[in-house]
């Protein structure tokens, strides 16, 4: 069984179009993360929640909205994909309840907007 | 957030040790250093992480200087799948684990 799983790997749309990243976790983490990697391989948060609360919310534009139906359950909306938005979007999970958190990723979504 | 500074690039044969540096010089009493490893196309694994005690577990040692101003990561018998981008990144207890990805070391081991 995949600890962390995001569908699609794959996601190829034109600018403008709304899009969904779903991501789901059997770990019983408590914490799960929104990461993005850049063509230049950066990766940098840009959300995250614990117990479906939002915690981190890296000034990221307001078209990303995450939505978490229930704490193994994280999923990505994209309102009016932009050029910019072409990059790889990795979900994560970690415990979420103590000092030292290890997370664990996600495969990875390749989002292409043309 | 304590910066960190990792060589872009190492070589290493397989079967040979691997020793990654990495330095720390501003960490805070309370970060702790982790080891994260990114092998292409596949999403971020981590590997190992230790506060001020050399660490060990399945997959690698963590030794960190008395200062802490730097470790070192050991892969003691390097495979062709260790190659990878390994990522050393000093995070604290409140930051929720918002890890702060720099641009790593690129590990080659080759045959």
């Amino acid at each position: 069984d995949t600890a962390v799983s995001q569908t699609p790997k794959y996601l190829v749309t034109q600018m403008g179009n709304d899009k969904s990243i779903k991501c789901e976790q059997n770990l019983g983490h408590d914490t799960m993360y929104w990461y993005k990697q850049d063509s230049k391989k950066f990766l940098k948060i840009m959300f995250s929640y614990n117990n479906k609360e939002l915690i981190i919310n890296e000034t990221v534009p307001n078209r990303f909205s995450p939505k978490s139906p229930d704490k193994a359950h994280l999923n990505l909306h994209i309102n009016s994909l932009e050029l910019g938005d072409s990059a790889v979007y990795f979900c994560a999970s970690s415990p979420g309840r103590g000092r030292e958190e290890k997370l664990f990723f996600g495969s990875g979504t390749q989002l292409s907007v043309l | 957030d304590a910066k960190t500074t990792q060589p872009p690039s190492m070589d290493c044969a397989e079967g040979r040790a691997a020793n990654l540096p990495c330095n720390h010089s501003t960490i805070s009493g309370n970060e702790y250093v982790y080891w994260y490893r990114q092998i292409h196309s596949q999403g971020p694994q981590y590997i190992i992480h230790g506060l001020k005690n050399n660490e060990t577990n399945e997959m690698a040692s963590l030794i960190i200087t008395e200062d802490r101003k730097s470790s070192t990561l050991i892969l003691p018998h390097a495979t062709l799948r260790d190659t990878a981008v390994y990522y050393c990144i000093a995070m604290g207890p409140n930051q929720g684990g918002k890890l702060i990805f720099g641009q790593g070391t690129e590990l080659s081991v080759k045959p």
